[in-house]
């Protein structure tokens, strides 16, 4: 089956500085990689999605990209925000046979204001 | 994702007990989804469901059963057979299959404890 590792495992920055997560995936079936946020003891909130058929895909300051061949993907935040303090988590899916998601463990993210 | 809802918020289990919890959707989504989430970790799938009166097991269903009589409604029991059940369970749904890679909106969660 799939499976998705995400780096790194906690990641503090300080206010207005960007922020990076990655993931890699191993089947290279996969074409569907959302990205959600999760504050603490709140449900996952997807805040950025991109589909195999799209290199980059950017929503004011968040951004995905996407490298099929390498079969990894990474989340960018720019400019960063207290409020963008939480736990962030990737995932994968081959959009088949009921669309599971396969979850990378999550990237705790402090902003020091 | 406002029209997932999970009961109750908390919930205890004594030992050897059976527990059932709650996800109802108003959203006519046809896929349905249960996941588990220890402590600091990611997200492990535990059922799902494409269709009524249809379910698939997930990658740790063991010591879990869920059904799917209506559209709107995917219940899980945690049965006396899950002997490790402290997590928060969490509830999703999709278009899928209607429209494949659909997004995925997640219910407000259950934690469930054990006494």
């Amino acid at each position: 089956g799939e499976n998705v590792e995400q780096h790194p495992s906690t990641l503090s920055v300080q206010e207005g500085d960007s922020a990076v997560i990655k993931c890699t995936y191993s089947d290279s079936a996969s074409n569907y990689f959302p990205w959600y946020k999760q504050e603490l003891g709140k449900r996952p909130q997807l805040i950025i999605d991109i589909r195999s058929n799209v290199g980059e895909k950017k929503d004011q300051r968040i951004a995905v990209t996407l490298n099929k061949t390498a079969k990894h993907f990474s989340l960018h935040i720019t400019e960063t925000q207290p409020e963008d303090s939480a736990v962030y988590f990737c995932a994968a899916s081959r959009g088949a046979a009921g669309n599971k998601l396969t979850f990378g463990g999550g990237t705790r993210v402090l902003v020091k204001p | 994702d406002g029209g997932i809802t999970q009961s109750p918020k908390y919930l205890f289990r004594k030992e050897g007990q059976n527990v059932t919890l709650s996800c109802e959707q108003n959203l006519n989504h046809d896929a349905m989804y249960w996941y588990r989430q220890d402590p600091g970790q990611g997200l492990r799938l535990i059922y799902y469901s494409q269709i009524v009166n249809d379910f698939q097991k997930g990658d740790i269903a063991e010591g879990y059963s869920v059904s799917r009589e209506k559209k709107e409604s995917f219940p899980l029991t945690v049965t006396s057979a899950q002997k490790n059940p402290t997590a928060f369970y969490l509830c999703a749904s999709s278009t899928y299959p209607r429209v494949p890679q659909e997004t995925q909106y997640f219910g407000p969660g259950t934690r469930l404890l054990v006494l």
